[in-house]
Protein backbone atom coordinates (compact mmCIF):
# COMPACT_ATOMS: atom_id res chain seq x y z
CA UNK A 1 0.00 0.00 0.00
CA UNK A 2 1.36 3.17 -1.11
CA UNK A 3 2.06 5.65 2.48
CA UNK A 4 3.93 8.87 2.90
CA UNK A 5 4.23 9.71 6.21
CA UNK A 6 5.75 12.68 7.99
CA UNK A 7 7.40 13.39 11.25
CA UNK A 8 6.75 15.19 13.39
CA UNK A 9 3.19 15.98 13.28
CA UNK A 10 4.33 19.77 14.93
CA UNK A 11 7.70 21.84 15.30
CA UNK A 12 7.90 24.80 17.40
CA UNK A 13 11.59 26.75 16.59
CA UNK A 14 12.90 29.82 18.03
CA UNK A 15 13.62 31.97 15.21
CA UNK A 16 17.42 31.06 13.79
CA UNK A 17 17.51 27.68 15.00
CA UNK A 18 17.96 25.07 12.28
CA UNK A 19 16.08 21.96 12.12
CA UNK A 20 14.85 19.33 9.32
CA UNK A 21 11.30 17.85 9.02
CA UNK A 22 11.07 14.32 7.60
CA UNK A 23 9.10 12.51 5.19
CA UNK A 24 9.27 8.50 4.81
CA UNK A 25 8.31 6.96 2.01
CA UNK A 26 6.42 3.32 0.65
CA UNK A 27 5.26 4.35 -2.59
CA UNK A 28 5.80 1.52 -5.66
CA UNK A 29 7.43 2.94 -8.77
CA UNK A 30 7.95 6.50 -7.05
CA UNK A 31 8.09 8.91 -10.12
CA UNK A 32 8.74 12.10 -8.00
CA UNK A 33 9.01 12.89 -4.36
CA UNK A 34 7.40 16.88 -3.83
CA UNK A 35 7.09 19.54 -0.99
CA UNK A 36 4.38 21.93 -0.48
CA UNK A 37 4.15 24.68 1.87
CA UNK A 38 0.37 25.63 3.48
CA UNK A 39 -0.34 28.73 4.88
CA UNK A 40 -4.09 28.68 7.34
CA UNK A 41 -6.79 29.07 5.34
CA UNK A 42 -5.11 28.85 1.85
CA UNK A 43 -4.29 26.07 -1.20
CA UNK A 44 -0.55 24.30 -0.66
CA UNK A 45 1.87 25.95 -2.81
CA UNK A 46 4.68 23.87 -5.25
CA UNK A 47 8.15 23.83 -3.19
CA UNK A 48 10.42 21.14 -4.71
CA UNK A 49 10.49 18.34 -6.50
CA UNK A 50 12.92 15.63 -6.37
CA UNK A 51 13.38 12.59 -8.65
CA UNK A 52 16.31 10.55 -7.58
CA UNK A 53 18.00 9.18 -4.39
CA UNK A 54 21.29 11.92 -3.78
CA UNK A 55 19.11 14.89 -5.41
CA UNK A 56 19.11 17.87 -3.52
CA UNK A 57 17.56 21.46 -4.07
CA UNK A 58 17.34 24.55 -2.33
CA UNK A 59 15.03 27.71 -2.56
CA UNK A 60 15.67 30.80 0.01
CA UNK A 61 16.27 28.41 3.81
CA UNK A 62 14.94 25.21 2.40
CA UNK A 63 17.12 22.38 1.33
CA UNK A 64 15.06 19.14 -0.04
CA UNK A 65 17.08 15.82 -0.19
CA UNK A 66 16.06 12.45 -1.11
CA UNK A 67 17.11 9.31 -0.21
CA UNK A 68 15.64 5.02 -1.40
CA UNK A 69 13.58 5.66 2.37
CA UNK A 70 12.66 9.21 2.89
CA UNK A 71 12.77 12.96 2.41
CA UNK A 72 14.08 15.82 4.43
CA UNK A 73 13.56 19.52 4.20
CA UNK A 74 15.85 21.64 6.18
CA UNK A 75 15.17 25.20 7.43
CA UNK A 76 18.55 26.77 7.83
CA UNK A 77 18.15 29.57 10.21
CA UNK A 78 14.16 30.07 9.88
CA UNK A 79 12.27 33.12 10.49
CA UNK A 80 9.01 33.99 11.80
CA UNK A 81 7.67 33.98 7.97
CA UNK A 82 8.23 30.09 7.54
CA UNK A 83 6.17 29.42 9.84
CA UNK A 84 3.37 26.61 7.95
CA UNK A 85 2.46 23.59 7.33
CA UNK A 86 4.71 21.61 5.38
CA UNK A 87 3.52 18.69 3.25
CA UNK A 88 5.08 15.68 1.64
CA UNK A 89 3.93 13.74 -1.59
CA UNK A 90 4.66 10.78 -3.54
CA UNK A 91 3.72 10.72 -7.54
CA UNK A 92 2.30 7.44 -8.69
CA UNK A 93 1.42 6.40 -12.21
CA UNK A 94 -1.07 8.60 -13.81
CA UNK A 95 0.35 12.04 -12.13
CA UNK A 96 -1.16 11.46 -8.98
CA UNK A 97 0.20 12.17 -5.60
CA UNK A 98 -0.04 10.62 -2.29
CA UNK A 99 0.47 13.09 0.66
CA UNK A 100 1.48 12.58 4.24
CA UNK A 101 -0.58 14.88 6.64
CA UNK A 102 2.15 17.68 7.13
CA UNK A 103 4.29 18.81 10.00
CA UNK A 104 2.74 21.69 11.29
CA UNK A 105 6.28 24.69 11.99
CA UNK A 106 5.93 27.48 13.81
CA UNK A 107 8.88 29.83 14.10
CA UNK A 108 8.99 31.77 17.66
CA UNK A 109 10.76 35.37 16.79
CA UNK B 1 -1.94 30.14 -7.56
CA UNK B 2 -3.43 33.33 -9.70
CA UNK B 3 -4.80 30.87 -12.86
CA UNK B 4 -7.07 28.60 -10.58
CA UNK B 5 -10.05 29.48 -9.16
CA UNK B 6 -12.68 27.87 -7.18
CA UNK B 7 -16.31 28.67 -6.34
CA UNK B 8 -17.69 29.36 -3.91
CA UNK B 9 -15.36 29.85 -1.35
CA UNK B 10 -17.98 29.14 1.45
CA UNK B 11 -20.74 27.19 1.42
CA UNK B 12 -23.24 25.71 3.87
CA UNK B 13 -25.70 23.05 2.89
CA UNK B 14 -27.74 20.46 4.13
CA UNK B 15 -27.66 16.91 4.03
CA UNK B 16 -29.55 15.26 1.25
CA UNK B 17 -29.02 18.31 -1.30
CA UNK B 18 -27.05 18.25 -4.41
CA UNK B 19 -23.75 20.35 -4.03
CA UNK B 20 -21.57 21.65 -7.44
CA UNK B 21 -17.79 23.13 -6.66
CA UNK B 22 -16.12 24.40 -9.13
CA UNK B 23 -12.52 24.98 -10.20
CA UNK B 24 -11.64 26.94 -13.29
CA UNK B 25 -8.33 27.49 -14.88
CA UNK B 26 -6.99 30.12 -17.39
CA UNK B 27 -3.18 27.71 -17.87
CA UNK B 28 -4.45 25.50 -20.37
CA UNK B 29 -2.83 22.90 -18.61
CA UNK B 30 -4.00 19.19 -19.45
CA UNK B 31 -4.36 17.53 -16.06
CA UNK B 32 -7.24 18.62 -13.50
CA UNK B 33 -7.79 17.22 -9.56
CA UNK B 34 -10.08 17.09 -7.01
CA UNK B 35 -8.97 16.49 -3.37
CA UNK B 36 -10.34 17.32 0.17
CA UNK B 37 -8.53 17.98 3.11
CA UNK B 38 -9.37 16.84 6.79
CA UNK B 39 -7.45 16.99 10.03
CA UNK B 40 -5.53 13.85 10.46
CA UNK B 41 -5.99 12.68 6.66
CA UNK B 42 -4.29 15.03 4.77
CA UNK B 43 -4.97 15.49 1.10
CA UNK B 44 -7.06 12.79 -0.75
CA UNK B 45 -7.54 12.72 -4.32
CA UNK B 46 -11.58 12.51 -5.23
CA UNK B 47 -11.40 12.19 -8.82
CA UNK B 48 -8.75 13.65 -11.60
CA UNK B 49 -9.26 14.66 -15.12
CA UNK B 50 -6.23 13.81 -17.88
CA UNK B 51 -8.27 15.69 -20.73
CA UNK B 52 -11.69 16.90 -21.80
CA UNK B 53 -14.64 14.37 -20.93
CA UNK B 54 -11.78 12.03 -19.88
CA UNK B 55 -11.85 11.52 -15.75
CA UNK B 56 -11.23 8.53 -13.27
CA UNK B 57 -12.10 8.08 -10.13
CA UNK B 58 -8.94 8.76 -7.59
CA UNK B 59 -8.94 7.43 -3.21
CA UNK B 60 -12.22 8.28 -2.22
CA UNK B 61 -14.72 8.95 -4.69
CA UNK B 62 -17.70 7.33 -3.39
CA UNK B 63 -20.72 9.86 -3.31
CA UNK B 64 -18.97 11.83 -5.93
CA UNK B 65 -19.27 12.70 -9.26
CA UNK B 66 -17.25 14.86 -11.68
CA UNK B 67 -17.28 16.63 -15.22
CA UNK B 68 -15.02 18.22 -17.98
CA UNK B 69 -16.57 18.90 -20.99
CA UNK B 70 -13.99 22.36 -21.52
CA UNK B 71 -10.24 22.23 -20.81
CA UNK B 72 -10.70 25.25 -17.97
CA UNK B 73 -13.20 24.03 -16.07
CA UNK B 74 -14.09 20.78 -13.58
CA UNK B 75 -16.97 20.32 -11.61
CA UNK B 76 -17.42 18.03 -8.54
CA UNK B 77 -20.72 17.01 -7.74
CA UNK B 78 -22.57 15.84 -4.53
CA UNK B 79 -26.20 14.44 -5.63
CA UNK B 80 -26.62 14.48 -1.84
CA UNK B 81 -24.54 15.77 0.28
CA UNK B 82 -23.88 13.84 3.55
CA UNK B 83 -22.13 15.24 6.95
CA UNK B 84 -19.32 13.11 6.49
CA UNK B 85 -18.83 15.26 2.91
CA UNK B 86 -18.01 17.91 5.44
CA UNK B 87 -14.13 19.18 4.08
CA UNK B 88 -12.23 21.21 2.40
CA UNK B 89 -11.86 20.76 -1.27
CA UNK B 90 -8.98 21.94 -3.21
CA UNK B 91 -8.54 21.56 -6.82
CA UNK B 92 -5.17 21.14 -8.21
CA UNK B 93 -3.91 21.34 -12.50
CA UNK B 94 -0.99 20.13 -14.15
CA UNK B 95 0.55 19.41 -17.30
CA UNK B 96 1.85 22.64 -18.46
CA UNK B 97 4.87 23.15 -20.68
CA UNK B 98 7.92 22.74 -18.48
CA UNK B 99 6.46 21.90 -15.67
CA UNK B 100 4.26 18.21 -16.22
CA UNK B 101 4.70 16.76 -12.55
CA UNK B 102 4.17 19.58 -10.55
CA UNK B 103 0.90 20.46 -9.44
CA UNK B 104 -0.49 23.59 -8.29
CA UNK B 105 -3.57 23.83 -5.96
CA UNK B 106 -6.61 26.22 -5.78
CA UNK B 107 -7.73 28.73 -3.02
CA UNK B 108 -10.12 25.98 -2.17
CA UNK B 109 -13.77 25.60 -0.81
CA UNK B 110 -14.73 25.06 2.61
CA UNK B 111 -17.89 23.29 2.52
CA UNK B 112 -20.39 22.28 5.80
CA UNK B 113 -23.31 20.02 5.65
CA UNK B 114 -25.69 20.03 8.34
Amino acid sequence: EDQVTQSPEALRLQEGESSSLNCSYTVSGLRGLFWYRQDPGKGPEFLFTLYSAGEEKEKERLKATLTKKESFLHITAPKPEDSATYLCAGKTGANNLFFGTGTRLTVIP
Amino acid sequence: DAGITQSPRHKVTETGTPVTLRCHQTENHRYMYWYRQDPGHGLRLIHYSYGVKDTDKGEVSDGYSVSRSKTEDFLLTLESATSSQTSVYFCAMAGGLGTANEQFFGPGTRLTVL
